[in-house]
């Protein structure tokens, strides 16, 4: 089934610790985004990528860094997670331009402790 | 950069008629998107705007005015399976790149 995959669904992660959260799509979409969502702030872009081997900040980039080696997948990584990054992160891709709407992973809710 | 607002919170009686409004402010408009999110879920699409006017697609209807920065969802016939957070976005590009930008959400209560 085409779409995007996100892994893990949930995560409970000690502070400190490093952890890459996974996002993969089949639909040969160009361009994935990060988001957090957070009770009373929305969703936020931690940072995206508008074709393979290029990457960009969004606007809570702080803390996280992603990579972009092909097409498909779209990992985040916590370098050193501290409990303000509990939060509920989605994955999203569209085609490759705008103009197409976003197609959304389950989300991850990744608690630090 | 971007601005979206959006009301918090909104209620409204089951087969009535909601009004869901969303200003913006951004340097490269390139497209309004409305999405539907229930509790616990993702995100899911419901309308696109890139052109001044009104998209009708069954009982939801999303108007754009680019010149005031504004655009707004429509739901006719409300049912209680439409109680959700309503998201609006702003397609952004500049520079070369591009970012879909959120609002903060609406609440929609949808009662008796």
């Amino acid at each position: 089934i085409a779409g995007i995959t996100q892994a893990p669904t949930s995560q409970i992660l000690a502070a400190g610790r490093r952890m890459t959260l996974r996002c993969t799509q089949d639909m040969r979409h160009n361009a994935m985004y990060w988001y957090r969502q957070d009770l009373g702030l929305g969703l936020r872009l931690i940072h995206y990528s508008n074709t393979a081997g290029t990457t960009g900040k969004g606007e809570v980039p702080d803390g996280y860094s992603v990579s972009r080696a092909n097409t498909d997948d779209f990992p985040l990584t916590l370098a050193s997670a501290v409990p303000s990054q509990t939060s509920v992160y989605f994955c999203a891709s569209t085609v490759e331009y705008p103009g197409t709407e976003a197609f959304f992973g389950q989300g991850t809710r990744l608690t630090v402790v | 950069g971007q601005n979206i607002d959006q009301p918090t919170e909104m209620t409204a009686t089951e087969g009535a008629i909601v009004q869901i409004n969303c200003t913006y402010q951004t340097s490269g408009f390139n497209g309004l998107f409305w999405y539907q999110q229930h509790a616990g879920e993702a995100p899911t699409f419901l309308s696109y705007n890139v052109l001044d006017g009104l998209e009708e697609k069954g009982r939801f209807s999303s108007f754009l005015s680019r010149s005031k920065g504004y655009s707004y969802l429509l739901l006719k016939e409300l049912q209680m399976k439409d109680s959700a957070s309503y998201l609006c976005a702003v397609m952004d590009v500049g520079a070369g790149s591009y970012q879909l930008t959120f609002g903060k959400g609406t609440k929609l209560s949808v009662i008796p």
